[in-house]
């Protein structure tokens, strides 16, 4: 079945580590994204990449980078210079263009928290 | 300034009630209202909304968009305990060949037996 797949689902980090939360996705969609979840925050964008090496900054991507060197795949990499890391983080993916009716695929998030 | 503003927040009600959540935007590059429902990890696609007074209908579940007043409503009939959730409005806007989702904070639902 095609889907997009997260992992871990659960991590602990110590503060001033580098963390990097994987997802892959078989669905062949272009677009992919991360968001991260705070409680009473909704979901706010981190980074997106329409196409294989080429990705931008969304709204709050201080202290997390990413790459994008295959399809499949957008690893997030959480930095010490992020100051509050602990979160609830989602990745999605979509199709290109505007006749995609269905919005995005999410996959099933990684909660890190940072001890 | 949050772009997409839902209300409420939270919301407690009993199996059986109607409930109606809110979700505002801004019209700026507007290209459609999408809403999600978030049980436990990833967010489910429930509704994309385009056309102004056009509503779409999934058994219980209902939304609408006006897009003279830049707001969506999805209407939940005979709730049950399995439609407690949080429940996320997404603005998409235009872009050059993609688009991004932008979300409001959700209302969390609680429906009790």
């Amino acid at each position: 079945d095609g889907g997009i797949t997260q992992s871990p689902k659960y991590l602990f980090r110590k503060e001033g580590q580098n963390v990097t939360l994987s997802c892959e996705q078989n669905l062949n969609h272009d677009a992919m994204y991360w968001y991260r979840q705070d409680p009473g925050q909704g979901l706010r964008l981190i980074y997106y990449s329409q196409i294989v090496n080429d990705f931008q900054k969304g709204d709050i991507a201080e202290g997390y980078s990413v790459s994008r060197e295959k399809k499949e795949s957008f690893p997030l990499t959480v930095t010490s210079a992020q100051k509050n890391p602990t979160a609830f983080y989602l990745c999605a993916s979509s199709r290109q263009g505007t006749t995609n009716n269905y919005g995005y695929t999410f996959g099933s998030g990684t909660r890190l928290t940072v001890v | 300034e949050d772009k997409v503003v839902q209300s409420p927040l939270s919301l407690v009600v009993h199996e059986g009630d109607t409930v109606t959540l809110n979700c505002s935007y801004e019209v700026t590059n507007f290209r459609s209202l999408l809403w999600y429902k978030q049980e436990k990890k990833a967010p489910t696609f429930l509704f994309m909304l385009t056309s102004s007074g056009i509503e779409k209908k999934s058994g219980r579940l209902s939304s609408i968009l006006d897009k003279k007043e830049l707001f969506s409503i999805l209407n939940i009939t005979a709730t049950q305990t399995g439609d407690s959730a949080i429940y996320l409005c997404a603005e998409k806007l235009s872009g050059a060949g993609s688009y991004q989702l932008t979300f409001g904070k959700g209302t969390k639902l609680s429906v009790i037996p």
